[in-house]
């Protein structure tokens, strides 16, 4: 089935040490998006892909980076993740044609902690 | 800037009946979708129902169905006959047309808790 892969599901990292998030799809969609979502909160978009160009929202961290080296696949980098970054972390896929671009198709996500 | 309101932040019923939550929207887009999205305890958001701003008919999808008013703004998501397994947050998004200013982003309401209660 076609689906929004995201690895790992748990990651637990150290204050300070650099970590990178992995999504994968297999919809072939043109558009990629990373979402935090802190706990009982709604998600907040952090950036997202159009092919391979770069969308950052205004009020993204510096901290946070991303890389789209194919189509099929989109990480996320935390350079030097703090407590406050402790989060789930969602990823998101959408296509561009008439039908298929309104609709988001998310991973299941990915809980990162931080010591 | 648009924003997105569910102002109930919990609510409960019984297996079998019927619920409704509430989503209020502000945007002086004319084409734009709406969406109610569900989340489960594992956390995987879930597409539930969408809506074009530009049909007039309300979307249904099996025991879902929307309740949706442009001019008012208002989004509403009704669940008939509930089942222990639509307990989850429900959250209320919307998104503008391409190539609008917004482009790719959605914007989500603060999300609503829903207890099924056997």
């Amino acid at each position: 089935d076609a689906m929004v892969i995201q690895n790992p599901r748990y990651q637990v990292t150290q204050f300070g040490k650099p970590v990178t998030l992995s999504c994968s799809q297999t919809l072939n969609h043109n558009v990629m998006y990373w979402y935090q979502q802190k706990s009982s909160q709604a998600p907040k978009l952090l950036f997202h892909y159009y092919d391979k160009d770069f969308n950052n929202e205004a009020d993204t961290p510096d901290n946070f980076q991303s890389r789209r080296p194919n189509t099929s696949f989109c990480f996320l980098d935390i350079r030097s993740p703090g407590l406050g970054d402790a989060a789930m972390y969602l990823c998101a896929t959408s296509g561009t044609t008439r039908e298929s671009t309104d609709t988001q198709y998310f991973g299941p996500g990915t809980r990162l902690t931080v010591l | 800037a648009q924003t997105v309101t569910q102002s109930q932040p919990e609510m409960s019923v019984q297996e079998a009946e019927t619920v409704t939550l509430s989503c209020t929207y502000d945007t002086s887009e004319s084409d734009y979708y709406l969406f109610w999205y569900k989340q489960p305890p594992s956390r995987q958001m879930i597409l539930v129902i969408r809506q074009e701003a530009y049909k007039q008919q309300n979307a249904t999808e099996n025991r879902f169905s929307v309740n949706f008013q442009k001019a008012a703004k208002s989004f509403s998501l009704k669940i008939s006959d509930s089942q222990l397994g639509d307990a989850a947050m429900y959250f209320c998004a919307y998104r503008a047309t391409p190539g609008g200013t917004s482009y790719g982003k959605l914007t989500f309401g603060q999300g609503t808790i829903l207890t099924v209660h056997p």
